[in-house]
């Protein structure tokens, strides 16, 4: 059974670019949710979506968004990035909304914004 | 506000030592509690779902127990492969959503 697959693993960006990162639930698994790793601020929650809809948010601003498809898959876009945006942005999925059930995680994607 | 907080920060133990990880929250609504291990540059993986005070769980050398306002995960005899961030997440009812809080994690490095 495959995982989760996010891509790719690395981005390297310019401030003011926009990025946008992929992620691929376990299949079957319609839950994704969206986190942010930094060594500062740990893991912070972004967002989760369930069948296509976002259920739940973090406090992050409005340059942070994502969307999930009709098959799960998820992307999330970050626009107008500044410095602080490096990070290692990991994605989970679950069968259940919420984490309602152990999430699983992708590798994630390392971006560097310079 | 909903906290979880572990400690140490970092935890060094020689091949074999046992020892005991701390994760203690302070969250209204809790709907479980999960334990994950997460290595350099990888994304964390799944040890344990906690639900109730007074559960336990286990794999392999670690163990993982729950009370109403923390949780332990205890590693036994520990061997080099077991160096790794250990997180712990809190599944919360936050403003009327469920969400995981997460912990900033425990560093342990296990010397040969």
């Amino acid at each position: 059974k495959a995982g989760v697959t996010q891509t790719p693993r690395y981005l390297i960006k310019t401030r003011g670019q926009q990025v946008t990162l992929s992620c691929s639930p376990i299949s079957g698994h319609r839950s994704v949710s969206w986190y942010q790793q930094t060594p500062g601020q740990g893991l912070q929650f972004l967002f989760e979506y369930f069948s296509e809809t976002q259920r739940n948010k973090g406090n992050f601003p409005g340059r942070f968004s994502g969307r999930q498809f009709s098959n799960s898959r998820s992307e999330m876009n970050v626009s107008t990035l500044e410095l602080g945006d490096s990070a290692l942005y990991l994605c989970a999925s679950s069968s259940k909304p919420s984490g309602t059930l152990e999430a699983f995680f992708g590798q994630g994607t390392r971006l560097t914004v310079v | 506000e909903d906290q979880v907080t572990q400690s140490p920060e970092a935890l060094r133990l020689q091949e074999g030592e046992s020892s005991s990880l701390n994760c203690s929250y302070t969250v209204s609504g809790l709907r479980g509690l999960f334990w994950y291990r997460q290595d350099p540059g990888k994304g964390p993986e799944f040890l344990f779902t906690l639900y109730s005070a007074g559960e336990e769980k286990e794999k392999e050398r670690l163990k993982a127990t729950l009370t109403k306002k923390e949780s332990f995960l205890h590693i036994t005899a520990p061997k080099p492969e077991d160096s790794a961030t250990y997180l712990c997440a809190v599944q919360a009812v936050i403003q009327g959503a469920q969400k995981l809080v997460f912990g900033q994690g425990t560093r342990l490095t296990i010397n040969p």
